[in-house]
C-alpha cells in the first residue's frame, strides 16, 4: 500500500517570502506521479504542480517548484514570492502509473500568507 | 460553467435519512471518482468508476453506494445517513488517455448529518 505523509499541519509565511512544504511517501512502485493540489477557502481543488517519477529534473510552474528526491521518497513544494492568494490548504498526492490510477493523498498543510 | 458540477453544494440532514449527492461533468472523461475529505485525514476514496459498467469500491465504501447513470453522471448515495458521515465530499474525473492521470475536481458538497 502507498502512504503519503505531510508532517506540517499548519505553516505561515510573510508575503513576498519563500516557504517550503514537506511531503514524504512510501511505495514499492518505480513508476508513478506526484502532485501538489491547492485548496483555497473556496474549497475548489486546483492542481499546482506535477512530477513524473522517471524524470530527474524538478518540475517548475512559475513561483512553484518542487524538490523531488526519489531515493529518499521526498517531494517538497517551494513557493517563492508568496502572495496572499497562496493562502490555502495544500495536499500532496501520489498516483501509481499502473493499476487504476488510484490517488493517495496526504493529510494536508494549511498555509497562511501574512500581509 | 464548471466542468465538474456537484449538487447540492451544502446539505443538512438528519440521522437515518437517505441522501444523494450528484455529479455531472462536461469534460468527456471516462473515469469518475467520489472522495471524502475530513479535517486531519485528507481525501479518501469512496468509489470509482472507469466506465458506465464499471464500479469499484475504494478505501471507505461502507455505508455508501453509487450509480453511474451515464458517462457524464456519477451519483453517491447514503442509504441511512449517520453523524460520522458529516464531511466534505468531492467528485473528480480523469481520462484514460491522459497518461498524467490528473484529477479534475468539482467544487465539493458539504454534508452535515445531525
Amino acid at each position: 500500500a502507498q502512504t503519503v505523509t505531510q508532517s506540517q499541519p499548519e505553516m505561515s509565511v510573510q508575503e513576498a517570502e519563500t516557504v517550503t512544504l514537506s511531503c514524504t511517501y512510501d511505495t514499492s512502485e518505480n513508476n508513478y506521479y506526484l502532485f501538489w493540489y491547492k485548496q483555497p477557502p473556496s474549497r475548489q481543488m486546483i492542481l499546482v504542480i506535477r512530477q513524473e517519477a522517471y524524470k530527474q529534473q524538478n518540475a517548475t510552474e512559475n513561483r512553484f517548484s518542487v524538490n523531488f528526491q526519489k531515493a529518499a521518497k521526498s517531494f517538497s513544494l517551494k513557493i517563492s514570492d508568496s502572495q496572499l492568494g497562496d493562502t490555502a490548504m495544500y495536499f500532496c498526492a501520489f498516483m501509481k502509473l499502473y493499476g487504476g490510477n488510484q490517488f493517495y493523498f496526504g493529510t494536508g498543510t494549511s498555509l497562511t500568507v501574512i500581509p | 460553467d464548471a466542468d465538474v458540477t456537484q449538487t447540492p453544494r451544502n446539505r443538512i440532514t438528519k440521522t437515518g435519512k437517505r441522501i444523494m449527492l450528484e455529479c455531472s461533468q462536461t469534460k468527456g472523461h471516462d473515469r469518475m471518482y467520489w472522495y471524502r475529505q475530513d479535517p486531519g485525514l485528507g481525501l479518501r476514496l469512496i468509489y470509482y468508476s472507469f466506465d458506465v459498467k464499471d464500479i469499484n469500491k475504494g478505501e471507505i465504501s461502507d455505508g455508501y453506494s453509487v450509480s453511474r447513470q451515464a458517462q457524464a453522471k456519477f451519483s453517491l448515495s447514503l442509504e441511512s445517513a449517520i453523524p460520522n458521515q458529516t464531511a466534505l465530499y468531492f467528485c473528480a474525473t480523469s481520462h484514460t488517455g491522459d497518461v498524467t492521470g490528473e484529477l479534475f475536481f468539482g467544487e465539493g458538497s458539504r454534508l452535515t448529518v445531525l
